[in-house]
């Protein structure tokens, strides 16, 4: 069966430093991953994606690095601020639909 | 000009009572659903909606009926409301095809059955 796991359910990091956030997923096949991040009180909002063609992919002060030989997922925050504070969760396309992981709570210490 | 919207916000009811939350989506999406999101902030999929077709439905007990009265709207009625249903329940869409499955989602309706 499918499921998706991360490895931390809460970080906590300091104002400026790198957050790093993992994430194992247990379904070879899945093509595709997608970071949200939901803060609270809203509902997930996309981050960035990757394809399982791809190892690396960066946005803006985000990095999604896709090890599929672990098959393991990570999200890289750069320079964390006080607005990155959110649950993140990681999501795999499974079959129709899309299979989220735990969450992990970030938290920015000041 | 919010893409997909949910209403009410909040929802608190007794057991046993029918009550009803309803979706829309301007992003003009041919795929609808509804997520349930427990006090872990587990989320997990209820049903998909493709163009007012029932696509997925994860074993939700038949107490949950979605509606697709067109395919910008995906209605979700629960009756007999029991304890265990008090969650937030959030509304998302997608368009069809490989290329993009992101799922926008809804601020999501936090349900209390006391």
């Amino acid at each position: 069966g499918e499921s998706v796991g991360l490895h931390l359910p809460t970080l906590s990091v300091q104002e400026g430093d790198n957050s790093i956030i993992n994430c194992a997923y247990s379904n070879s096949a899945s093509d595709y991953f997608i970071w949200y991040k939901q803060e609270s009180g809203k509902g997930p909002q996309f981050i960035i994606d990757i394809r399982s063609n791809m190892d690396k992919r960066q946005g803006q002060r985000v990095t999604v690095l896709l090890n599929k030989t672990v098959k393991h997922l990570s999200l890289q925050i750069a320079a964390t601020q006080p607005g990155d504070s959110a649950v993140y969760f990681c999501a795999e396309k499974g079959a129709q639909k899309l299979v989220f992981g735990q969450g992990t709570r970030l938290t920015i210490n000041p | 000009d919010t893409a997909v919207s949910q209403t009410p916000k909040y929802l608190v009811t007794q057991m046993g009572n029918d009550k009803s939350i309803k979706c829309e989506q301007n992003l003009g999406h041919d795929t609808m659903y509804w997520y349930k999101q427990d006090s872990k902030k587990f989320l997990k999929i209820m049903f998909s909606y493709n163009n007012k077709e029932l696509i997925i439905n994860e074993t939700v007990p038949n107490r949950f009926s979605p509606k697709s009265p067109d395919k910008a709207h995906l209605n979700l009625h629960i009756n007999s409301l029991e304890l265990g249903d008090s969650a937030v329940y959030f509304c998302a869409s997608s368009q069809v095809g490989p290329l993009a499955p992101e799922q926008f989602f809804g601020p999501g309706t936090r349900l209390t059955v006391l």
